[in-house]
């Protein structure tokens, strides 16, 4: 059974840079096309996607974001760790990892964390 | 930049079948995920490449696509099938580079009536 947790701050403040991490277990992300995604989701609004880290240490970014985000990845500890700079208030949202499987040429995600709500806030 | 377009919202009889629509220029030879939201919860997929269901989603939800257009359809809806629906897709950000990124749609609000 595969299961993903995000944890990390609650409240940031503007210009303050966001570090959350994603651990999760009954995958291992040394597994050749196993990938890890962000995900996140204004209160009320629609998902937006963040960026993803493949087993390879292949990594792809939301272009509009591309500038503010680093995703990096733990296997010892079976985590994914993302960072984003400069948050605003507008980056208000619950920020959510997501399981990629090795079968899926063009990404998905088959599982998800429960997420967490990161409030930007002075 | 690549859009996909979902109606903000769809109603329909419980029994009756409802019909999501993601629109998109080429979706046809992409491969269109779906993602169910009940209020409260993380997304759980429900269709991916295009028509196939993971295991535990129930055959009333089937995924197609034609010209422009992906469809989620949900065969005798329940009131327990009253969620937020997205599509997704895989698309190139740079043919030089051959970047690509993750696609969301803006949601699809179901309510049975």
């Amino acid at each position: 059974q595969i299961t993903l947790k995000e944890s990390g701050p609650t409240l940031v403040k503007p210009t303050q840079t966001l570090t959350l991490t994603c651990t999760f277990s009954g995958f291992s992300l040394t597994t050749s096309g196993v990938a890890v995604g962000w995900i996140r989701q204004p209160p009320g609004k629609a998902l937006e996607w963040l960026g993803i880290i493949y087993w390879d240490d292949d990594k792809r970014y939301s272009p509009s974001l591309k500038s503010r985000l680093t995703i990096t990845k733990d296997t010892s500890k079976n985590q994914v760790v993302l960072k984003m700079t400069n948050m605003e208030p507008v980056d208000t949202a619950t920020y959510m990892c997501g399981h990629t499987p090795l079968s899926s040429p063009e990404p998905y995600f088959d599982s998800w964390g429960q997420g967490t709500l990161v409030t930007v806030s002075s | 930049s690549y859009v996909l377009t979902q109606p903000p919202s769809v109603s329909v009889a419980p029994g009756q079948t409802a019909r999501i629509t993601c629109g998109g220029n080429d979706i046809e030879i992409k491969s269109v995920h779906w993602y169910q939201q009940r209020p409260g919860q993380a997304p759980v997929l429900v269709v991916y490449d295009g028509r196939d269901r993971p295991s535990g989603i129930p055959e009333r939800f089937s995924g197609s696509t034609s010209e422009n257009t992906a469809t989620l359809a949900i065969s005798r809806v329940e009131a327990g099938d009253e969620a937020d629906y997205y599509c997704q897709v895989w698309e190139t950000t740079s043919h030089r580079s051959g970047d690509r990124h993750v696609v969301f749609g803006g949601g699809t609000k179901l309510t049975v009536l």
